[in-house]
This record gives C-alpha cells, structure tokens and sequence, in this order.
C-alpha cells in the first residue's frame, strides 16, 4: 500500500523557517516525481512545488520560488520543503502528493499525505 | 496564474446527475489532456477521482465521469449520492510559469 506521511509542520514567527518532510512506502519512490500543494484554513488547494524522480528538476509556483526549496533524498524514500522567510499568508496544511511516473505521460496527484499544519502568527 | 474558474457551489437531490464546470485557458486546460479532478471531504485529504481528462483510476465509482471542450472540462456526477457530498477541485498542468494549477473549489450539496 503507498502511504505519505508529512511532517515538521507548526507555529513559527512571520520571517522564520521551517522543513517539512514527507515519508514516503510502498512504491519505488526515485520513479515518481513528487508534489507539494497547500490548503489555507477555510480555501482552496494551491499548488506549491514538484520535484522529479531524479530530483534534478524543480517547478515552484510564483508565490514561493525563491522562498521555499523542494529536496528530496531517494536514499530514504524522503520528499522535503525547506520553507524560509515564512509570511502569515503561507499558513496552511501542506499536503505531499505523489506525482508523474518517470518516462509516463498522465499528471495527477495520487494519493496524498494526510498533510501537515504550518502556522505562521506573531 | 490565476485559478481556473469553478461555481462556488452546485446542489441536487439524490439520484440525480450535477455537472461541475472548470474553465482555464489555451495554456491550461485548453492546451493539454493532462486535467484531473478530486473531491474532499472536511477534514480529509483530496482524492483522485478523474485524470487526463475522462480516465477513472481503480476503485472510483463509475457515476464519475470527465470531459473536456475547449478551455472548459467537467466532471458529472450520476445518480447522486448522500456520500458525494463533499468539495471538488479541478487541476491542470500548465505552460505558464508554474506546472499546475488547481480549480477555485466547488461544494457540492447533496438536497
């Protein structure tokens, strides 16, 4: 069974960091890219970051690129974003997602972590 | 990039089909076969239902069904269901400055 596990979220002061790490089972983890997107309390889903299967390419939405880094270390089967100079507009649940097969042509997000919460408050 | 348009809310009563619109653009929607839509329950985390437009993964109900026409795709939901109650979210990949971009989220009622 594939399961995502996410982890590393809470409260932080606006301009602080936090890591997220996303544990990732059950499937060959380097053959799938890899996604993060985020929900703010009470919104939609806004996509945030992917990351290949190599983890030689990366995508951000213009919101965070330049903010936040996406890593992952397929050594450990681990997806990362490192999330700096954190703003209030950034608090959400950040989900990790898993994505496009390496050399597989369909885009989707299947399955999703359970997500993990991001507060970022004075 | 801005979200691709969804109505904010559809409703129907059991049994019947409702219809969730999703409109982009010639760079999003219009532009690839690479749409997909998820429903979320409060508090859960999204679910697959359609991807590249009208394919169904395993273990999704066949009342849910996919289309696309232009920069406007759409998910039908037949034979409505007390369960179906929940929010739906279209995506697409995009060539604009970002890779995907999700729908504005419609919530369905079921009456």
């Amino acid at each position: 069974e594939v399961q995502l596990l996410e982890s590393g979220g809470g409260l932080v002061q606006p301009g602080e960091s936090l890591r997220l790490s996303c544990a990732a089972s059950g499937f060959p983890f380097s053959s799938y890219a890899m996604s993060w997107v985020r929900q703010a309390p009470g919104k939609g889903l806004e996509w945030v970051s992917a990351i290949g299967g190599s983890g030689a390419y990366t995508y951000y939405a213009d919101s965070v690129r330049g903010l936040f880094t996406i890593s992952r270390d397929n050594s450990k089967n681990t997806l990362f974003l490192q999330m700096n100079s954190l703003r209030v507009e950034d608090t959400a649940v950040y989900y990790c997602a898993k994505g496009k097969e390496v050399g597989g042509t369909s885009r989707y997000f299947d399955p999703w972590g359970r997500g993990t919460l991001v507060t970022v408050s004075s | 990039q801005s979200a691709l348009t969804q109505p904010a809310s559809v409703s129907g009563s059991p049994g019947q089909s409702i219809t969730i619109s999703c409109i982009g653009t010639s760079s999003d929607v219009g532009g690839h076969n690479y749409v997909s839509w998820y429903q979320q329950h409060p508090g859960k985390a999204p679910k697959l239902l359609i991807y590249d437009v009208s394919n169904r993964p395993s273990g999704v109900s066949n009342r849910f069904s996919g289309s696309k026409s232009g920069d406007t795709a759409s998910l039908t939901i037949s034979g409505l269901q007390a369960e179906d109650e929940a929010d739906y979210y279209c995506c697409s990949y995009t060539t604009s400055s970002t890779l995907y971009v999700f729908g504005s989220g419609t919530k369905v009622t079921v009456l």
